[in-house]
C-alpha cells in the first residue's frame, strides 16, 4: 500500500537549476494536486489536475510547471529555481472531486533553494 | 481566488481545557475538512463534513458544517498534551481542489 509517493524527500537547488518534484499514486485517483507550506501561510494549491491530459492553475502557480500524461503520475517542476520558492511541498490524491472521498497525502519534500 | 478565514492564529492553553477554533469562507463550499499536522509530516484527516448542518465527532473532537455553507468549526474537548500542533480548515468544492486556512496553532501545558 504505496499510497501518495514524492520525491526527492531534501532537495537543495541553486538559484536558476530547474528541477523536477515527482508524485506517484498507486490509487487509480482522478484528482491530483500539489501545495506549498511555508510558516504562518498554510497549504497553497500551487496546481491541480482533475484527470489525465487535464491541469489547471491553483492560488500560486507562477514558477512551476505540470503534466499529467497518466493517471498515477503528476510532476511538479520548477522552471528556473528562485530564493522565494523555497517551502515544503505536498502532493495529495483523491478519487474524484465529489463530498465524501478522502485526499490522501504525500508526505512532503522539503525544498531550499540558495 | 478562493479564501479561508482561520482563527484564532495560534492558541495557548492549559490541559484539560476545551478549544474551540473556526473557519469562514467567501464562498461556498460543499465539503469541509478539518486537518492536523505535527512537525515534519503531512496534514493528518480528523474530520470530514458533507452536508450543512452536520455536526460529527470523533472521540474529543467535534466540528460542524454552518448552515450557510460559508463556515465551519472545530472543538476539542479536554485537551491534553499530545494535541498540540497545527489544525486546518480546507474545503472543497466539486471539479476544483481543496483550500486551505491557514493554520491554528495549539500549544498545550501541563
Amino acid at each position: 500500500n504505496a499510497g501518495v509517493t514524492q520525491t526527492p524527500k531534501f532537495q537543495v537547488l541553486k538559484t536558476g537549476q530547474s528541477m523536477t518534484l515527482q508524485c506517484a499514486q498507486d490509487m487509480n485517483h482522478e484528482y491530483m494536486s500539489w501545495y506549498r507550506q511555508d510558516p504562518g501561510m498554510g497549504l497553497r494549491l500551487i496546481h491541480y489536475s482533475v484527470g489525465a491530459g487535464i491541469t489547471d492553475q491553483g492560488e500560486v502557480p507562477n514558477g512551476y510547471n505540470v503534466s499529467r500524461s497518466t493517471t498515477e503520475d503528476f510532476p511538479l517542476r520548477l522552471l528556473s529555481a528562485a530564493p522565494s520558492q523555497t517551502s515544503v511541498y505536498f502532493c495529495a490524491s483523491s478519487y474524484s472531486g465529489q463530498a465524501g472521498n478522502t485526499i490522501y497525502f504525500g508526505e512532503g519534500s522539503w525544498l531550499t533553494v540558495v | 481566488g478562493q479564501q479561508l478565514n482561520q482563527s484564532p492564529q495560534s492558541m495557548f492553553i492549559q490541559e484539560g481545557e476545551d478549544v474551540s477554533m473556526n473557519c469562514t469562507s467567501s464562498s461556498i463550499f460543499n465539503t469541509w475538512l478539518w486537518y492536523k499536522q505535527e512537525p515534519g509530516e503531512g496534514p493528518v484527516l480528523l474530520i470530514a463534513l458533507y452536508k450543512a448542518g452536520e455536526l460529527t465527532s470523533n472521540g474529543r473532537l467535534t466540528a460542524q458544517f454552518g448552515i450557510t455553507r460559508k463556515d465551519s468549526f472545530l472543538n476539542i474537548s479536554a485537551s491534553i498534551p499530545s494535541d498540540v500542533g497545527i489544525y486546518f480548515c480546507a474545503g472543497y468544492q466539486a471539479g476544483t481542489a481543496l483550500i486551505f486556512g491557514k493554520g491554528t496553532t495549539l500549544s498545550v501545558s501541563s
